[in-house]
């Protein structure tokens, strides 16, 4: 059973160009969860998604981010016009939610983002 | 006042020391606590869940006291390997549904030497 997958596992962008960041939950998990790491900081939530349906953005910030996960293929970020201190590590996880508490999320190994 | 709050360390301690790490949160709302371990900022991994009546795994022991908000980890007889960074987290509740939105405190960095 393959873990969370996401790639590119770097990605190396200018500032103005855009940024995809993709994640692909393990098997049977629906709920897929964004979270990004500053450096020299702890992560934080940006995003909980099911599928076709935003159910959380609370933590994205309100411009030039966006995410989805359709209902065939991967959960998608998508962060437009890139900034330096857009980079970060961005980390995908995932979870099966069969009940009305916190299960257990699964953490993919992360996108590193470069801005230059 | 972040919602939850580590002591960043760094722990530095001998083989087979015991060392504990302790966690505060402010959300009395938080149903759900855990501690996760990362290596090199790489992903997160769930070392274990931590519920009231305390629990054990292995080396491991982890404490939730709710009256004082505050979550502990012990590790006993540490090895080079546990050599990391230890993350406390809880989740945020909105209302009385649960998002599913995982707080995490910056990190506590434990180095084992030999």
């Amino acid at each position: 059973n393959a873990g969370v997958m996401q790639n590119p596992r770097h990605l190396v962008r200018r500032r103005g160009q855009e940024a995809r960041l993709r994640c692909s939950p393990m098997k049977g998990h629906s709920h897929v969860y964004w979270y990004r790491q500053l450096p020299e900081e702890g992560l934080k939530f940006m995003v909980y998604l099911q599928k076709e349906n935003i159910i959380d953005e609370s933590g994205m910030p309100k411009e030039r981010f966006s995410a989805e996960f359709p209902k065939e293929g991967p959960s998608i970020l998508r962060i437009q016009q890139v900034v330096r201190g857009d980079s970060a590590a961005y980390f995908c996880a995932s979870s099966i939610r069969t009940s009305g508490f916190t299960d257990t999320q699964y953490f993919g190994p992360g996108t590193r983002l470069t801005v230059l | 006042r972040k919602e939850v709050e580590q002591d960043p360390g760094p722990f530095n301690v001998p083989e087979g020391a015991t060392v504990a790490f302790n966690c505060t949160y402010s959300n009395s709302a938080s149903q759900s606590f855990f501690w996760y371990r990362q290596d090199c900022r790489k992903e997160p991994k769930l070392l274990m869940s931590v519920y009231s009546s305390g629990n054990e795994d292995g080396r491991f022991t982890a404490q939730l006291n709710r009256a004082s908000q505050y979550i502990s980890l012990l590790i006993r007889d540490s090895k080079l390997s546990d050599s990391a960074t230890y993350l406390c987290v809880v989740n945020r509740l909105v209302g009385s549904s649960n998002t599913g939105k995982l707080i995490f405190g910056q990190g506590t960095t434990l180095q084992v030497k030999p």
